[in-house]
């Protein structure tokens, strides 16, 4: 079955601090991966995707992702946290059932980051 | 980006009324999506069209119904409103497969 995890409700880090969401992953084939983020009373803005290529994904706001195939993860990084990425994340891959025709997303079930200044 | 609208972004609303969300795409995108969303919580998806005229249930059963008329526009129904209808609404667009899925701002709805 295919699945997202984000095994971390919630993570907390010192403004400045490097930072880390967990995300691991369980699909058919090559994986599409996303990450998104979600401000309070907001939808959600794309941040980054891996598609192919370079394991090492930059996106949006100094946020960068890795792609791991041995260990089916693709974690969100970023080298100095601010207060203002304080936000919910979540983490997805398309969906390949129908062979990712339907280009669905399957979501993770998102977590709150927490940057304490 | 694709610019995705949603009105009204917050509707309170009394049980047994009918409301209808809308959502507007100006990309043209083909695939257009409505994810059902409790605060703070993941998202699930409620209906799915990859063209005018074609929609789909999602993964989570609702009582909801969509229409796709024109590319641009997917609203989304509420016959009869019930306070488990109590929610974010987010839509959203993506053009081939394999590409960006976009949002629009999301709809609060409450139901008193």
């Amino acid at each position: 079955a295919q699945s997202v995890a984000q095994p971390e409700d919630q993570v907390n880090v010192a403004e400045g601090n490097p930072l880390t969401v967990k995300c691991t992953y369980s699909v058919s084939g090559n994986p599409y991966l996303f990450w998104y983020v979600q401000y309070p009373n907001r939808g959600l803005q794309f941040l980054l995707k891996y598609i192919t290529g370079d394991n090492l994904v930059k996106g949006s706001y100094g946020f960068e992702a890795e792609f791991n195939k041995s260990q089916t993860s693709f974690h969100l990084k970023k080298p100095s946290a601010l207060v203002s990425d304080s936000a919910l994340y979540f983490c997805a891959v398309r969906d390949m059932r129908y062979g990712g025709a339907t280009n669905k997303l399957i979501f993770g079930t998102g977590t709150l980051l927490a940057v304490q200044p | 980006e694709a610019d995705i609208y949603q009105t009204p972004r917050y509707l309170v609303i009394g049980t047994g009324k009918k409301i209808t969300l809308e959502c507007s795409q100006t990309m043209g995108h083909d695939k257009m999506y409505w994810y059902q969303q409790d605060p703070g919580m993941e998202l699930h998806l409620i209906h799915y069209s990859y063209g005018v005229n074609s929609t789909e249930k999602g993964d989570l059963s609702s009582e909801s119904t969509v229409s796709r008329i024109r590319t641009e526009h997917f609203p989304l129904t509420l016959e009869s409103a019930r306070p488990s209808h109590t929610s974010q609404y987010l839509c959203a667009s993506s053009p081939e497969p394999g590409n960006t899925i976009y949002f629009g701002e999301g709809s609060w709805l409450t139901v008193v």
